[in-house]
Parts: structure tokens; sequence; C-alpha cells
């Protein structure tokens, strides 16, 4: 089972943050939080991963809390092509049969213009 | 970045006939690959995970042999749907991660589209 919450939808306006929550209350202290995003009849496609320090790369920022229970996934910018559904997933880096992404319902961000 | 293939991206046959999918990681090695099923309106499944020279682990309430997976080298793994039915009509997605790096993140291939009439 998936151990994240997300909720299932959210709007953005074009050009503006679009700011995605997470809740992983049940995070372990090796597990790392992924995000992915699938746009419509795609695979999904990897955005950023964290595991307690905040991220950054071209794509988003990920801002993890101290107790790492939560987290939140930010476009800085969102366009019309940012709409997809976004996956929170938690996981451990390294550890075999464990080492799988489990996707959860993720959410349907769509971006509007 | 690292690049995973899928082919063919749709297939549309007939019930009781197979179906061979495959999913090649392009510019890195892969003793893992993972296959996924996702049916409309619905998120990823995890079906099994294929390794390299190894059998394959297969989730709970998978079929292995409805759903046989060879996993040959360290770029190519198969998945073929045996016997067909419209049932098994879904979006089939597969998975790798650059087994020379641990810590990289799994990249997916595009997809199948599977429709069984």
């Amino acid at each position: 089972d998936a151990k994240t919450t997300q909720p299932p939808s959210m709007d953005c306006a074009e050009g503006r943050a679009a700011n995605l929550p997470c809740n992983h209350s049940t995070i372990s202290g090796n597990e790392y939080v992924y995000w992915y995003r699938q746009i419509h009849s795609q695979g999904p496609q990897y955005i950023i991963h964290g595991l307690k320090n905040n991220e950054t790369n071209e794509m988003a920022s990920l801002i993890i809390t101290e107790d790492r229970k939560s987290s939140t996934l930010i476009l800085p910018h969102a366009t019309l092509r940012d709409t997809a559904v976004y996956y929170c997933i938690v996981r451990v880096l390294y550890g075999g049969a464990t080492n799988k992404l489990i996707f959860g319902t993720g959410t349907l961000l769509a971006v509007q213009p | 970045g690292a690049v995973v293939s899928q082919h063919p991206s749709w297939v549309i046959c007939k019930s009781g006939t197979s179906v061979k999918i495959e999913c090649r990681s392009l510019d890195f090695q892969a003793t893992t690959m993972f296959w996924y099923r996702q049916f409309p309106k619905q998120s990823l499944m995890l079906m099994a995970t294929s390794n390299e020279g190894s059998k394959a682990t297969y989730e709970q309430g998978v079929e292995k042999d409805k759903f046989l997976i060879n996993h040959a080298s360290l770029t190519l793994s198969t998945l073929t749907v045996t016997s067909a039915h419209p049932e098994d009509s879904s979006f089939y997605i597969c998975s790798a991660r650059d087994s020379e790096s641990g810590g990289q993140p799994q990249h997916f291939g595009d997809g199948t589209r599977l429709s069984i009439l």
C-alpha cells in the first residue's frame, strides 16, 4: 500500500507557483521522498527526490518538513504543459525487495489559462 | 538523461493471442526492471519485478503463467501476455533503474496500450 496521502485535485493559474502537498507521517529514517508526474497517456516522469534537506532542480523545488512527515513540491511558474497527475512516493534508496516504487492515487494538477 | 524505450506503443489483437512487449534501457544497464499496469482513471499497479538472469518476482494476485517476464540481458526485459482476453486490455508501463548508480531514480517508458478485441 502507498504510504502517502495527497489531495485528489488542485487548480493553479498559469504563471503562478503550484504548491502540491504530501503527507507521509509513517516515513522511516532510511526512506526518501520521490515525486513523479504523469501526463495523460504517457509514462511517469521523474521530477525530484530528497531525504531531509530541501532540494531544487530545473523542474521544481522540494520542501521537506523538519520532522519529515510531510513535504511540498513547488513548480515555480506553472504552465499549461504542467497539467498532469503528480505522485508523491516514499522509498528506501537501497534495499532489494523493498526498493520498489508503489504509486498512490496522486494529485491531478490542472493549470488554468 | 536516462531513457527507457518500450515497443510497441500500442497494439490491438484478437482474443486468445499472445502479445509480447519489449522494454529497453537505452543508455544504462539495468539489473532490475519493473512492470506496471494501469487501467483508465486509476493509478499504476506494480505487477512484477524483473531480474536479469533470474526469475521475476510477481506481486500478489498477478498470475505468473499469464504474464511471462524474461530479462535476458542488462538492457532488455520482455513481458508476454499469454492468451490475452478483453479484461487484459490496459496500459502497460515498464521502468528501469541504472544498476551502476544505486541512488538514481527509476525511469519509465512511455507505455504500451493493449486492446484485446
